[in-house]
Parts: structure tokens; C-alpha cells; sequence
């Protein structure tokens, strides 16, 4: 079973506007990553954040985690048409990194 | 660098029939991983492979196994297909050798393989 569940299940926003996307999910975790898709190709890697990490930058992207909510929200500023994507967010247990448990995504679309 | 790399690319079968997907890690990665993306869903993990032998192992039934060659390249295999078994099939790897590894190593993806049962 799925273990993040992502919100909006879709998002339209215009070039230049700032996408948020929020995650959630229900047991501990070790560290929480977000990945984009597109046209449902392979993943890529966007950021992963640790359970002991607030929020988390790369560029364009700020994450942030909450773990006593149990929740993550990946902010993508200044949005392009080339972001235009599913976005998901997944979470590691305790023991190891690979296991991972994935969403069901956020599909942005940046109208240019 | 080559990255993770899939074969083939698309693949139809019929219900009833056994298919093996090919996957070849990322150079220096000694992990692989299979997940299984339906359409409009998130991928789920089906079973992870290192040092040759399934590490950890997804809710999938026995119909799908894997293997995991000297070279870290592996296959997973899925028998007696089902028209629910229709998905993108994504292969991902990774260092999992050292504790530290196993929790933060980055898992790079393949471009996936689309199976197609009808």
C-alpha cells in the first residue's frame, strides 16, 4: 500500500507563479524525498530531507518537513512551462533507504 | 556515465504468458530495486536485490521474481500474466552496501519498461 499521499491531486498555475504541493503520510519515517515524472517516464530526483531536517533548498525548490504532523510540502518558486510534471513524494522507514513508499502524486501543469 | 538503463522499452503479452524485464544499475551502484507504476498511480515497491540475493521484498505475489547477476544487473520475472499486471515497470539503484548507505543513498531510476497485457 501507498504510504504519502500528495495534495492537490492536480494543480494549473501560470508561468512565473509559485506551486505548492503538500504530502502526507502515517508511520515514522527516516528521511522523506521528493521525485518528478515526466509524461510517465523515469523518476527523478528532486531532494530528500531527513527526519531531523526543518526545510531543506535546491534551487528553485524549498521543502519542508513536519514530522509531528506527519506531513512535507514542496514549493517550486517562479514556475516554468518546463516544470510541467507529476510530482511524488516518498517515504523511507527506519532501517533502510530503499524501501520506499510512494504517493500517488501532484500533476502541475505551467500554463506558458 | 551511463545511467540506470531498461529493456525493452515497451512490451506486449498476452494474459496466461511470462515475461523478463532487463536492468542495468547506475556504474558503481551494487543495489537494484523493481517497482511497479500503474497508470495515474504512485510506483510500488516490489522487491529489492544486493549481493546477488532479495534483500526486501514488496506486497507482490510469487508470480513476480527477480535476479541479480555478478555484474549488479538484474532481471524480474513475472509469470501466468494478468491484464492487471499492465504497468510501467521501473527499475532504480543504488549503493547499499554500508548503513549510511542503505538510509540516504539517492536511488536513481530507470526510464522504465511499459508492459502491456491484453
Amino acid at each position: 500500500s501507498q504510504q504519502g499521499e500528495e495534495d492537490p491531486q492536480a494543480l494549473s498555475i501560470q508561468e512565473g507563479e509559485n506551486a505548492t504541493m503538500n504530502c502526507s503520510y502515517k508511520t515514522s519515517i527516516n528521511n522523506l524525498q521528493w521525485y518528478r515524472q515526466n509524461s510517465g517516464r523515469g523518476l527523478v530526483h528532486l531532494i530528500l530531507i531527513r527526519s531531523n531536517e526543518r526545510e531543506k533548498h535546491s534551487g528553485r525548490l524549498r521543502v519542508t518537513l513536519d514530522t509531528s504532523k506527519k506531513s512535507s510540502s514542496l514549493l517550486i518558486t517562479a514556475s516554468r512551462a518546463a516544470d510541467t510534471a507529476s510530482y511524488f513524494c516518498a517515504t523511507a522507514g527506519p532501517y533502510n533507504n530503499n524501501d520506499m513508499r510512494f504517493g500517488a502524486g501532484t500533476r502541475l501543469t505551467v500554463k506558458p | 556515465d551511463a545511467g540506470v538503463t531498461q529493456s525493452p522499452t515497451h512490451l506486449i503479452k498476452t494474459r496466461g504468458q511470462q515475461v523478463t524485464l532487463r536492468c542495468s544499475p547506475k556504474s558503481g551502484h551494487d543495489t537494484v530495486s523493481w517497482y511497479q507504476q500503474a497508470l495515474g498511480q504512485g510506483p510500488q515497491f516490489i522487491f529489492q536485490y544486493y549481493e546477488e540475493e532479495e534483500r526486501q521484498r514488496g506486497n507482490f505475489p510469487d508470480r513476480f521474481s527477480g535476479h541479480q547477476f555478478p555484474n549488479y544487473s538484474s532481471e524480474l520475472n513475472v509469470n501466468a500474466l494478468l491484464l492487471g499486471d499492465s504497468a510501467l515497470y521501473l527499475c532504480a539503484s543504488s549503493l547499499g552496501a554500508s548503513p549510511y548507505g542503505r538510509l540516504y543513498n539517492e536511488q536513481f531510476f530507470g526510464p522504465g519498461t511499459r508492459l502491456t497485457v491484453l
